[in-house]
């Protein structure tokens, strides 16, 4: 069955040190999406892909980067990891031309 | 841009009986809405969605109700079950170049009572 796994499922890290989230789906969907969830602000878009080579930013970007290289995968880096990006990480993908996203379980990431 | 609320953050009912959860969005110009349901420890799943020319939608035990002339959206469970209690979220897609992008909104906590 296709599915969208994403790793590790809980990462403690410290400040200041490159992190890479992993997001992998075998929908062949083009549609890729991180997210981040917060107590009070519900989920927030960091990144987006609409297909290979395409990254966008979202809301909340600053401090995140994105590449998409192949359809499958869509990794997350937080460049330069610090406290205020302790979040529950959440990556999706949908379709061409439709929204209704399939989700991860999520990572929770916790900078130290 | 678009944006999306809900008016209760929590909502607690007893089992068996029914809920309705709610959600207002600004722009006029939506035309296709979806309920997330998202349990403990998991990410959000789709449960339903409905579109602008459409006042009611039903499935499994949801109903979702749009009125586009106040610009809300409900979610009705039926005799609420312990696999209902969850974190429920409304989205909406962003309008033109937005289009593919949800915006969500932050969610209800529903408490299902024994």
């Amino acid at each position: 069955d296709a599915e969208i796994t994403q790793s590790p499922r809980h990462k403690i890290t410290e400040t200041g040190r490159q992190v890479t989230l992993a997001c992998h789906q075998t929908w062949n969907h083009n549609n890729m999406f991180w997210y981040r969830q917060d107590l009070g602000h519900g989920l927030r878009l960091i990144h987006y892909s609409y297909g290979v080579q395409d990254t966008n930013k979202g809301e909340v970007s600053d401090g995140y980067s994105v590449s998409r290289s192949n359809t499958e995968d869509l990794p997350l880096t937080l460049e330069s990891a610090a406290s205020s990006q302790t979040s529950v990480y959440f990556c999706a993908s949908s379709e061409s031309d439709r929204v209704d996203y399939t989700f991860g379980s999520g990572t929770r990431l916790t900078v130290v | 841009g678009e944006s999306v609320g809900l008016h209760l953050p929590t909502l607690s009912v007893q089992e068996g009986d029914n809920s309705i959860i709610n959600c207002a969005y600004s722009n006029s110009a939506s035309d296709y809405f979806i309920w997330y349901k998202q349990e403990s420890g998991k990410g959000p799943q789709f449960i339903i969605d409905i579109r602008s020319n459409m006042d009611k939608r039903q499935g499994q035990r949801v109903t979702v109700l749009l009125n586009k002339t106040v610009k809300h959206l409900s979610l009705q469970i039926a005799a609420t079950q312990p696999g209902d209690s969850a974190v429920y979220f409304c989205a909406v897609p962003g309008v033109r170049q937005g289009a593919q992008k949800l915006v969500f909104g932050q969610g209800t906590r529903l408490t299902i009572n024994p």
